[in-house]
């Protein structure tokens, strides 16, 4: 069965500073990863996605993510966080084929300080 | 290209009352898919259409819960009898066949 795992629940960052947020997959086959963000009562806006190709995808907001079949991760970065970053992170996982609903982790609560 | 609109986007209800919701996705978006998504959980997903026909139900989509999309354009959502525990938000998102999912702004319901 399909899962993800954002192993940190609340992850805080200064302004400025460089973030990761951390994802982990079980799927049997070749994943669609994708990654989406939601402010408080807001729905889930897309950041990037990966199909294939290259491994590091860039997205909105100065984002990027790496995706590393070795490791079934993919991992979200970004090299200077803004205090308008300060979100929920979802990472999912779907099918090639699209047949198949996403499946989503838990989130990660991102905090930004001055 | 709007994107995904949901109405209403909040709804306050007295347990064991009927809601429905409505959805409209991205024109020309034949899949719709439906998902719930309670506090501080990730979105989880309840069931989605091709065109009109409906493909796919998930365990959580009890019999009190029935979604349509007539002529394969907005699709509504209904919960009868409603109970505490499905206060959540209701978030529709819309795809053309095998890609990326655009969500809407979400229905957040309240049983009280």
């Amino acid at each position: 069965a399909q899962s993800v795992t954002q192993p940190d629940i609340h992850i805080t960052v200064s302004e400025g500073a460089s973030l990761e947020l951390r994802c982990n997959y079980s799927y049997g086959a070749t994943p669609y990863l994708f990654w989406y963000v939601q402010s408080p009562g807001q729905g889930l806006q897309l950041l990037l996605k990966y199909f294939s190709g290259d491994t590091l995808v860039q997205g909105i907001k100065g984002f990027e993510a790496e995706f590393k079949r070795s490791q079934s991760s993919f991992n979200l970065r970004k090299p200077s966080v803004h205090w308008s970053d300060a979100a929920e992170y979802f990472c999912a996982v779907g099918s090639h084929s699209g047949n198949t609903p996403l499946v989503f982790g838990k989130g990660t609560r991102l905090s930004v300080i001055a | 290209d709007t994107g995904v609109s949901q109405n209403p986007r909040h709804k306050i209800t007295k347990r064991g009352q009927n809601v429905t919701f409505r959805c409209d996705p991205i024109s020309e978006h034949n899949r719709l898919y439906w998902y719930r998504q309670t506090l501080g959980q990730g979105p989880e997903f309840l069931t989605y259409f091709q065109n009109e026909a409906q493909l796919e139900k998930s365990r959580l989509l009890s019999d009190r819960f029935s979604a349509e999309r007539p002529k394969g354009s907005f699709s509504t959502l209904e919960i009868q009898r409603t109970e505490q525990g499905d206060s959540a938000m209701y978030l529709c998102a819309s795809s053309p066949a095998g890609e990326t999912q655009y969500f809407g702004p979400g229905t957040r319901l309240l049983v009280l």
